[in-house]
């Protein structure tokens, strides 16, 4: 099936220092999606991506939709401790709404 | 609006039965969802539904029931639990031909 190959694992960053995380995949797909999950929630949406080379922005976070279809990135700059969590990346091929979602970074910010 | 809710929030099993968990969502979104979420593997796609009536596997469909008899409510059933469904499951829900998913808060249940 398909699979998203989301790196790091993990990562332990100090506060103020910018983060980077990667996604790819052997499958061209439409959509690229960015989720955060804080411990004992439920995803919630950061980015959407919906065209090959976007770059988007949402305050200190930015991602992009790569040129070939097959990765994404997220960025997160200047960080601080309520950016803990699980970051997810997904994608989808589109129109059916199946999305497939990375393994996860788990993200830990010393103050 | 409420968003998905599910519940239980909580619940343990004895190997061997059933239960149902609840997903209903409140923004009239035709796409439901379900999912588990275990250590070190992310987020796997059970059973989905794009509309009352119509229901379709995922990735790991085996030992889970659903159905979809309206627009707001998706239950996932667990006829003969076993411990390898001890998991974190989520709902979620979104709007047709849209790709931006809602999830719900999980149900964390353990299978003795």
């Amino acid at each position: 099936g398909q699979q998203l190959n989301q790196s790091p694992q993990s990562m332990f960053i100090q506060e103020g220092e910018d983060v980077s995380m990667n996604c790819t995949s052997s499958s061209i797909f439409n959509t690229w999606l960015w989720y955060k999950q804080d411990p004992g929630e439920g995803p919630v949406l950061l980015i959407a991506l919906y065209k090959a080379g976007e770059l988007t922005s949402n305050g200190r976070l930015t991602a992009q939709f790569g040129i070939t279809r097959k990765d994404s990135f997220l960025n997160i700059s200047a960080s601080i401790p309520s950016d803990v969590g699980i970051y997810f990346c997904a994608a989808s091929q589109g129109g059916s709404e199946k999305l497939v979602f990375g393994k996860g970074t788990k993200l830990t910010v010393n103050p | 609006n409420a968003g998905v809710t599910q519940t239980p929030k909580f619940q343990v099993l004895k190997t061997g039965q059933s239960m149902t968990l609840q997903c209903a969502q409140d923004m009239n979104h035709e796409y439901m969802s379900w999912y588990r979420q275990d250590p070190g593997m992310g987020l796997r796609l059970i059973h989905y539904s794009v509309g009352a009536g119509i229901t379709d596997q995922g990735e790991v469909p085996n030992g889970y029931n659903v159905s979809r008899s309206t627009t707001e409510d998706f239950p996932l059933r667990l006829l003969s639990a076993a411990p390898s469904q001890t998991s974190v499951y989520f709902c979620a829900s979104s709007p047709l031909w849209t790709d931006t998913q809602y999830f719900g808060p999980g149900t964390r249940l353990t299978v003795l």
